[in-house]
């Protein structure tokens, strides 16, 4: 079974600053997709970026990006210019390729931004 | 375009009672599941299905039960509640192709007394 890990339950970051949220993962599989969601106060779950495991390039949306390291099996977050909106709490997620019907989920991380 | 619709938003049981969390998607996904989120704990999944008349158990499924009559909807059974499964409940559908994204319900926050 493969395992989702995130390592801080709080972080803290202040407005326009870069904060970077770390993710680790267990899997023997060779092709994976990984996730990042973020939940606000509303409870909605939104997709925030994504990685396909085969991809060296890591992928980027606007202010986010994030640093694969397939061998290290590591994914982390990185929030550039962060904004108030940007409080949350952030979610990262493993999917298989292959019979990959859901999505297995680490514990989350709570994010604070402050003014 | 709805989405993912999860009915009710909130409720409150007794326990022992039984209702039904509903789940329903009109954009004709074929995988949909069902996760709890519990503080400190992430989603957990608790029953998934890859189509119409097929579902299977996740990490977490004692206590719950689910069918797929239909593509559209996925209702989540819990036949005698208990204090542990106070939580809230996430239903999410995506298609069956490899590479896509899960679009996720608004979430059924249950409290079971």
């Amino acid at each position: 079974a493969q395992t989702v890990t995130q390592s801080q339950p709080e972080m803290s970051v202040q407005e326009a600053e870069t904060v970077t949220l770390s993710c680790t993962y267990d899997t023997s599989e060779s092709d994976y997709y990984l996730f990042w969601y973020k939940q606000p106060p509303s409870r909605q779950m939104i997709l925030v970026i994504r990685q396909e495991a085969y991809k060296q390039q890591n992928a980027t949306e606007n202010r986010f990006s994030v640093n694969f390291q397939k061998a290290a099996k590591s994914f982390s977050l990185k929030i550039s210019d962060s904004q108030l909106g940007d409080a949350a709490m952030y979610f990262c997620a493993y999917r298989r390729k292959n019979s990959g019907y859901a999505l297995n989920f680490g514990k989350g991380t709570s994010l604070l931004v402050t003014p | 375009n709805a989405g993912v619709t999860q009915t009710p938003k909130f409720q409150v049981l007794k326990t022992g009672q039984s209702m039904t969390l509903q789940c329903a998607q009109d954009m004709n996904h074929e995988y949909m599941s069902w996760y709890r989120q519990d503080p400190g704990m992430g989603l957990r999944l608790i029953h998934y299905s890859v189509g119409a008349g097929i579902t299977d158990q996740g990490e977490v499924p004692n206590g719950y039960n689910v069918s797929r009559s239909t593509t559209e909807d996925f209702p989540l059974r819990l036949l005698s509640a208990a204090p542990s499964q106070t939580s809230v409940y996430f239903c999410a559908s995506r298609p069956g192709r490899v590479n896509t994204e899960a679009f996720f319900g608004q979430g059924t926050r249950l409290t079971v007394v």
